[in-house]
Parts: structure tokens; sequence; C-alpha cells
């Protein structure tokens, strides 16, 4: 069973980083691209960021509202996908997804979600 | 990477059948065989229920089915449950490895 568990969220203020984890079990970690998909209150889901198995050139795209700012990896000696978030806004407030991409570049597991608030 | 347009509520009576449209650019939904739907329960993790358009993966009810047609994907439920009320999210693979969510549809069983 795939299983991917974000840590790592929490209250931050304006101006100050974050770094959030997934840990995956369940499937063969290096061989799927993996994402973040975030969510704010009362809003819809949004793509964060995206990274192929092998990290490569070319492999890791971001959204405009986070380019420059956050910062996918992945460990794949842990089965882990991390998020390094940096110089967080208020908008960056919402629920971090870690999802898998399968077989047909499609997005087909999440985890359960991560809270990032960032207030004053 | 503007999100892809969807209703915001739809609602049915049990068994009837439902449509969500979800509309992109033809550098999106038109551009890519590669519209997935998701089914969200605030605070549980979203659901794939249909990929590459119209697949269903393994476990989904056949009542659930998706199409394409230009830069508008579809999701239909049919013989709408109580279990089906939730939020509905399209996205679309948007090229150079983004991909782009629909703005979430609230789905109401009557």
């Amino acid at each position: 069973e795939v299983q991917l568990v974000e840590s790592g969220g929490g209250l931050v203020q304006p101006g100050r980083s974050l770094r959030l984890s997934c840990a995956s079990s369940g499937f063969t970690f290096d061989d799927y691209a993996m994402h973040w998909v975030r969510q704010a209150p009362e809003k819809g889901l949004e793509w964060v960021s995206g990274i192929s198995w092998n990290s490569g050139s070319g492999s890791i795209a971001y959204a405009d509202s986070v380019k420059g700012r956050f910062t996918i990896s992945r460990d794949n000696a842990k089965n882990s996908l991390y998020l390094q978030m940096n110089s967080l806004r208020a908008e960056d407030t919402a629920f971090y997804y870690c999802a898998k991409e399968g077989d047909s570049t499609t997005i087909d597991y999440w985890g359960q979600g991560t809270l990032v608030t960032v207030s004053s | 990477q503007s999100a892809l347009t969807q209703p915001a509520s739809v609602s049915g009576s049990p068994g009837q059948s439902i449509t969500i449209s979800c509309t992109g650019t033809s550098s999106d939904v038109g551009s890519y065989n590669l519209v997935s739907w998701y089914q969200h329960h605030p605070g549980k993790a979203p659901k794939l229920m249909i990929y590459e358009g119209s697949k269903r993966p393994s476990g989904v009810s056949n009542r659930f089915s998706g199409s394409k047609s230009g830069n508008t994907a579809s999701l239909t439920i049919s013989g709408l449950q109580a279990e089906d009320e939730a939020d509905y999210y399209c996205c679309s693979y948007a090229g150079s490895s983004t991909y782009v969510f629909g703005t979430g549809t609230k789905v109401t069983v009557l």
C-alpha cells in the first residue's frame, strides 16, 4: 500500500523559512517523479513543484508563485521528498500535500497533508 | 499557469447524473490527453477518480466517467449516491513537467 506522510509544518513568521519532509513507503520511490501540491484555506488545489525520479537537470519545475523562494529535493536512499520554503509570505499559508506521479503522467497518490501557517 | 475553470457547485438527487466541466486552454487541456479528476473530502487525501481523460483506476466505481472535447474536459457521475458528496478537482499536465488544477467543484447530493 502506498503511503506518503508529510511533516514539518507549523506556524512561522513572514520572511522566515521552513522545510517540509515527506516519507514514502509501499512503492519503489526512485522509480517515480514526486510533487508538492497545496491548498490554502477555503481555496482550491494548487500545484507547487515537481521533481523527476533522478533529480536530473531540467527535471525540476515550480509554479510561478513560488519560483525563486522554494526548492524541491529528494533523497532516494531515504525514500524521502523535501520542500525548502524561504521568504515565506502570508499567502503561502496552506495545507501542503506530498504526491506521487504514476506511470501515466498522472498524480496518483497523495499524503494527508501538513499545515503551514505564515503569520506574525 | 492560470487555474482551469470549473463550476463552483453542482447538485443532484440520489440516482441522478451530474456533469462537471473543466475548461482550460490550448496549452494544457487542449494539448494533452492527460486530464485527471480527484475526489477530495476535507481533511483527507485527495483520491484519483479518472486519469488520461477517461480511464478509471482499479477500484473506482464505473459510475464515474470522463471525456474531453477541445479545451474542455468533463466528469460525469451517474447514479448519484450520498457518498459522492465531496469536492472534485480536475488537473491537466501543462508541459515542461508542470501541472495545473481546476478551481474545484462542490458536489451536493440533495
